[in-house]
C-alpha cells in the first residue's frame, strides 16, 4: 500500500537557526498537510494546501513558517529562527481526489536546542 | 465546529470485542463520522468512516445511532497491536483539516 515517508526522522536545531523537514505524498494525492504534535499533547492542525497553495492556516502557522511544492513529489514545511517551543512531532498528510481520508507519515521529531 | 465527546481511556482484554463510544449531539445533516487511530510512536491513521447507516471494513465496524448523535466503533477481535489513541472526528469532507481531540486511550491486556 503507498504510504506518505517523511524525512529525517528526527531533527536536531540550534535555537535561531532555520530548519526543512521534507515529505513524500503519496502520488495521486492532491490535497497536503502539516500537523504537529508537541511532546503529551493533542495533534494539531498547522496548514492544508491545494493546487498550489495555501487553502487553510491555523494561528499556529505565523511568519515563522513556510510550505512549497518544490517539484511534483516532495512537500516541504520551513520553520525560520526555530525556537524552544517549535520542539515537537510533525507530520505531513495527504488526500487523494474523489473525498479520500488523509494519509499520514510517521512525522519528523523535531528538538531545538 | 461540532464536537464530540469520548472517554479518555477504556481497558480490554486480548482476542475480545472492543466498543469505543463517542457522543456527538451538535452533529450537522452533512458531517460524516469518522475515525482515527494514533499507535505509539506512530502518525495518525483511518480506520473508518460513515454518514448514517452502519459500515464495515477489514479495520473495524462502525455502528451509527438513528439520530445520529452518538456512535460506536466496534473492534471485533482485539490484539496488542490494537493499543492505541482512538479519536472520533466529523468532519464535512474528507480533504478538511482535522481537529483532533484528546481520543480514548484503548489499553489492551493480554
Amino acid at each position: 500500500e503507498p504510504e506518505v515517508t517523511q524525512t529525517p526522522s528526527h531533527q536536531v536545531t540550534q535555537m535561531g537557526q532555520e530548519v526543512i523537514l521534507r515529505c513524500v505524498p503519496i502520488s495521486n494525492h492532491l490535497y497536503f498537510y502539516w500537523y504537529r504534535q508537541i511532546l503529551g499533547q493533542k495533534v494539531e492542525f498547522l496548514v492544508s494546501f491545494y493546487n498550489n497553495e495555501i487553502s487553510e492556516k491555523s494561528e499556529i502557522f505565523d511568519d515563522q513558517f513556510s510550505v512549497e511544492r518544490p517539484d511534483g513529489s516532495n512537500f516541504t514545511l520551513k520553520i525560520r529562527s526555530t525556537k524552544l517551543e517549535d520542539s515537537a512531532m510533525y507530520f505531513c498528510a495527504s488526500s487523494g481526489p474523489s473525498n479520500q481520508p488523509q494519509h499520514f507519515g510517521d512525522g519528523t521529531r523535531l528538538s531545538i536546542l | 465546529d461540532a464536537k464530540t465527546t469520548q472517554p479518555n481511556s477504556m481497558e480490554s482484554n486480548e482476542e475480545e470485542p472492543v466498543h469505543l463510544p463517542c457522543n456527538h449531539s451538535t452533529i450537522s445533516g452533512t458531517d460524516y463520522i469518522h475515525w482515527y487511530r494514533q499507535l505509539p510512536s506512530q502518525g495518525p491513521e483511518y480506520v473508518i468512516h460513515g454518514l448514517t447507516s452502519n459500515v464495515n471494513n477489514r479495520m473495524a465496524s462502525l455502528a451509527i445511532a438513528e439520530d445520529r448523535k452518538s456512535s460506536t466503533l466496534i473492534l471485533h477481535r482485539a490484539t496488542l497491536r490494537d493499543a492505541a489513541v482512538y479519536y472520533c472526528i466529523l468532519l464535512l469532507n474528507r480533504d478538511d483539516k482535522i481537529i483532533f481531540g484528546k481520543g480514548t486511550r484503548l489499553h489492551i491486556l493480554p
